[in-house]
């Protein structure tokens, strides 16, 4: 079965600086790889998706995120923070992208002024 | 992209009272729908997966007496909490899979908080 790891239930990061989120998985077939963004009480919003395409995979909000199978990684990065990346960032795999998704632990990113 | 309408946003009910809650595909045809459960400041933990015309699948340790899933159409799926209880209290979400390039369809959520 898939899982995913997401070390570290809170980050800290200064608005303008690198944000790093990261994520191992574990699969036993290819994976499908997901980062969603959670704002207090909403849903979740794909931010970007890895599906054995392009391993460097763009997304929304100037989010990006690289896939390392020798790592079994999928971190996720922005060069620069704002304020509004305040959020619940979650890491998920899926066998073969159309069934169910397991959901890391969670990320709550603070920005700091 | 696919839409997918959760009803309600948030609701207050008492202990012993049932809950429904309802998924609705808006401009698409779900098959099948999962439904997570995410107390707060946890992760998503999937409950189950309903299939239109056929019985639900739940995770193990959810249990399915308390947790009604009906999936009534290509369009609907609900969950019932059946006398809720005040540790039922948690974020409900449901989640289609991908019905196009945009990857999975999340509801907008619904908290449950059991008096």
């Amino acid at each position: 079965a898939q899982s995913v790891t997401q070390l570290g239930s809170h980050v800290s990061v200064s608005e303008g600086a690198l944000v790093l989120l990261r994520c191992n998985y574990s699969s036993s077939v290819p994976p499908y790889l997901f980062w969603y963004v959670q704002y207090p009480n909403q849903g979740l919003q794909l931010l970007l998706k890895y599906t054995s395409a392009a391993t460097l995979v763009k997304g929304i909000n100037g989010f990006e995120a690289e896939f390392k199978k020798s790592e079994t990684s999928f971190h996720l990065t922005k060069p620069s923070a704002h304020m509004s990346d305040a959020a619940e960032y979650f890491c998920a795999v899926s066998e073969n992208g159309n069934n169910r998704l397991a959901f890391g632990k969670g990320n709550q990113v603070v920005v700091i002024p | 992209g696919a839409v997918v309408s959760q009803h309600p946003s948030w609701v207050i009910c008492k202990s012993g009272t049932s809950v429904k809650i309802e998924c609705r595909s808006l401009d698409f045809q779900a098959t099948t729908m999962f439904w997570y459960r995410q107390f707060p400041k946890q992760s998503l933990m999937l409950m189950a997966t309903s299939n239109e015309g056929s019985k639900a699948t739940y995770e193990q340790g959810v249990e399915k007496d308390k947790f009604l899933i009906n999936h009534a159409s290509l369009t609907l799926s609900t969950l019932t909490v059946t006398s809720a209880h005040p540790e039922d209290s948690s974020f409900y979400i449901c989640s289609a899979p991908p019905q196009d390039s945009y990857g999975y369809t999340f509801g907008s959520g619904t908290r449950l908080t059991v008096v």
